[in-house]
C-alpha cells in the first residue's frame, strides 16, 4: 500500500454542479497526477503537480482545474460537471516524475 | 508526438499457455518504457520497466525487451495462470518530461 487515499470512492452528481475529488498521500512524494480511465481510451492524464502550487496540464485538461496547497493533498475540481466527465478517476504519486507511479483505488464519478 | 499503441483485447488463453501482448510506441528523444497491470477493482501497479534500448525488464515471470529498431516493447510470459487475468497497460515516459503516457490497455482472461 503506497499510502494514497482517494475520496470519495463513488459519487453521483447532476450536470452543471461543481465536484471536487481529493487525493491524499502519506508518502511525501513530490509528484502527483490525476488520470481518467475510459473504455477504449485507457488512462489519460488530466493534470499533474511537481510540487506545492506547481501544476501543469495533461492531454485532457479542459473542464478541470487542480490545486495543491500542501504536499500531501491534490484536489481535482470539475467546475461544472458534464455527462462526458462520467469516468473513473485515478490519482497517482511518484518520487521522480514519470517513473514508478503508485496509484490510488479510484473514484467512480457518474454525471447524470 | 508521443503515443503508445497496444493490441486490442480481450486476449483469452488457457492456463499454462504462452502469452504475448504487443506494444509499439512513437516518441521523441529516448523514452523509458513500462508495463502496468490492473487487477479488477484496483488501481494500476507497475509490473516491469526498461529505460534504454535492448534492456529487458522482468517480474513475476513476465518480461519485455526495449526494441528501438522496431519501436516495440512486447510483453511475454511463458506459462500464464488464472491469477494473471487482468488488464495490462503499456506506457512510456518521454525523455524530457515528467509525464507517463498510457496505451488503451489489453484485457487478459485466463481459463483453467
Amino acid at each position: 500500500d503506497a499510502g494514497i487515499t482517494q475520496s470519495p470512492r463513488h459519487k453521483v452528481t447532476e450536470t452543471g454542479t461543481p465536484v471536487t475529488l481529493r487525493c491524499h498521500q502519506t508518502e511525501n512524494h513530490r509528484y502527483m497526477y490525476w488520470y481518467r480511465q475510459d473504455p477504449g481510451h485507457g488512462l489519460r492524464l488530466i493534470h499533474y503537480s511537481y510540487g506545492v502550487k506547481d501544476t501543469d496540464k495533461g492531454e485532457v485538461s479542459d473542464g478541470y482545474s487542480v490545486s495543491r496547497s500542501k504536499t500531501e493533498d491534490f484536489l481535482l475540481t470539475l467546475e461544472s460537471a458534464t455527462s462526458s466527465q462520467t469516468s473513473v478517476y485515478f490519482c497517482a504519486i511518484s518520487v521522480s516524475g514519470g517513473e514508478k507511479l503508485f496509484f490510488g483505488s479510484g473514484t467512480q464519478l457518474s454525471v447524470l | 508526438g508521443n503515443s503508445v499503441t497496444q493490441m486490442e483485447g480481450p486476449v483469452t488463453l488457457s492456463e499454462e499457455a504462452f502469452l504475448t501482448i504487443n506494444c509499439t510506441y512513437t516518441a521523441t528523444g529516448y523514452p523509458s518504457l513500462f508495463w502496468y497491470v490492473q487487477y479488477p477493482g484496483e488501481g494500476l501497479q507497475l509490473l516491469l520497466k526498461a529505460t534504454k534500448a535492448d534492456d529487458k525488464g522482468s517480474n513475476k515471470g513476465f518480461e519485455a525487451t526495449y526494441r528501438k529498431e522496431t519501436t516495440s516493447f512486447h510483453l511475454e510470459k511463458g506459462s500464464v495462470q488464472v491469477s494473471d487475468s487482468a488488464v495490462y497497460f503499456c506506457a512510456l515516459r518521454p525523455g524530457n518530461t515528467d509525464k507517463l503516457i498510457f496505451g488503451t490497455g489489453t484485457r487478459l482472461q485466463v481459463f483453467p
